[in-house]
């Protein structure tokens, strides 16, 4: 089956900077989205991006289908944006399954 | 609009016994799928219903079961509940197949 890598697995950073995190995905993809699940476990739709660019307020999202991968990037980071972000595929053919990566932690310092 | 609903939020129950957790969906949306996870992991998909028929079933063993009604709402049931069993079950619904989706609260579920 398709196999969904994230990068980095652990992010520590301090309140202001600026991060990009990493989705590599291993065959051709229907849909891609992008998560954050905040502490209490509530997931949380950042970007349906299956290909192209989509921009919102701090957040940017870019997937690259040809070449199999997605990037977020947080700007201006803020200790709310604190969490486990996951980029999740769904295969082509009939299953319609979600596919998630391991996720990326994030953490922001005051 | 409401989002997402899921109950209950939490659940403890004891080895061997059965659980039912309910979804209701975005008005609107006639997909439901159906997702386990355990902690320090990703969700792992476990159902898809689509029009009240099933349209995917992850890897998971016959004790799982699932069942989309005709408002479109959906129910999990796992049987002889096991320890392995203890996970944050979330439900997710779509407008359609091939749609983005909206995940709910979920259920957190401790077997004891």
């Amino acid at each position: 089956g398709i196999q969904v890598e994230q990068s980095p697995p652990d992010l520590i950073l301090q309140e202001g900077a600026n991060s990009t995190l990493r989705c590599n995905f291993s065959d051709s993809v229907n849909n891609l989205q992008w998560f954050h699940q905040n502490p209490w476990g509530q997931l949380i739709n950042l970007f349906y991006i299956p290909s192209g660019t989509k921009q919102n307020g701090r957040l940017s999202a870019t997937t690259v289908a040809t070449e199999r991968y997605s990037l977020l990037y947080i700007s201006s980071s803020q200790t709310t944006d604190s969490g486990v972000y996951f980029c999740a595929v769904e295969p082509g053919g009939y299953n319609n399954d979600m596919r998630f990566g391991a996720g990326t932690r994030l953490t922001v310092k005051p | 609009d409401a989002g997402v609903t899921q109950s209950p939020t939490h659940l403890i129950k004891t080895r061997g016994q059965h659980v039912t957790l309910r979804c209701s969906p975005i008005s609107g949306h006639k997909s439901v799928s159906w997702y386990q996870q355990v902690l320090g992991q990703g969700p792992q998909f476990i159902f898809q219903y689509y029009e009240k028929e099933e349209r995917g079933r992850g890897n998971f063993p016959d004790r799982f079961s699932a069942r989309q009604f005709p408002n479109y709402s959906s129910e999990l049931n796992v049987n002889a509940l096991l320890l392995g069993d203890s996970a944050l079950y979330l439900c997710a619904s779509s407008l359609a197949l091939n749609y983005g989706y909206t995940f709910g609260s979920g259920t957190r579920l401790t077997v004891v």
